[in-house]
């Protein structure tokens, strides 16, 4: 089976920019998506095809994919960007989810 | 405006039955595809499988295959995801979402689960 590893945690002050990873085999020849999740709260897409935002996400996210590592990154993190990130592809017509990694804003 | 809502808080016993549903609206339901994901107790998310409503064409993740069954009714444009025999390790929030591809090119390019239902809360237990 195809596996995403993500940082479990991620630590950021405000106003400074946040990176997250997710790594997998030739991550870079697929195409990756990443979503937020806030407690109680269902996920948000917020990159997909490595480097697009949906309407309606700010611009401080933007996304890259190469070889065998995706990155979420987060330009003047704000408090409530605070939330789980989970990083998304596919392999073999089924669709695999990194681990998640929790960013806190501190 | 397009959304997905699901059905209600279920509790059930071990060996129970279930069909939890995810009803679209404000788009083409049968030209998307349908994915669930599984959500245990502060864990991560797991992607179940997929349905596409237009021609009922299922796939699911080898973790689930034979676990669960995905169907949909597109006449009421609801997807829905059942279990036989529940376990306490069904225990879970279950989201179903709206998948999307685009064809550019000759090619298939994945944009993600866009829309995403509500959750349906799923206790198990004796």
């Amino acid at each position: 089976s195809y596996d995403l590893t993500q940082p479990p945690s991620v630590s950021v002050s405000p106003g400074q920019t946040a990176s997250i990873t997710c790594s997998g085999d030739k991550l870079g020849d697929k195409s990756a998506c990443w979503y937020q999740q806030k407690p109680g709260q269902a996920p948000v897409l917020v990159i997909y095809q490595d480097t697009k935002r949906p309407s309606g996400i700010p611009e401080r996210f933007s996304g890259s994919n190469s070889g065998n590592t995706a990155t979420l990154t987060i330009s003047g993190t704000q408090a409530m960007d605070e939330a789980d990130y989970y990083c998304q592809a596919w392999d073999s017509s089924t669709g695999v989810f990194g681990g998640g990694t929790r960013l806190t804003v501190l | 405006e397009v959304q997905l809502v699901q059905s209600g808080t279920e509790v059930k016993k071990p060996g129970e039955s279930l069909k939890i549903s995810c009803k679209g609206s404000g788009y083409s339901f049968t030209n998307y595809w349908i994915g669930w994901v599984r959500q245990m107790p502060g864990k991560g998310l797991e992607w179940m499988g997929m349905m596409y409503p237009g021609d009922s064409d299922t796939r699911y993740s080898p973790s689930f295959q034979g676990q669960v069954t995905m169907s949909a009714d597109k006449s009421i444009s609801t997807a829905y995801l059942q279990w036989s025999s529940l376990k306490a390790s069904d225990t879970a929030m279950y989201y179903c979402a709206r998948q999307v591809w685009n064809y550019v090119g000759g090619h298939y390019y994945y944009n993600g689960m866009d829309v995403w239902g509500q959750g349906t809360t799923v206790t198990v237990s004796s």
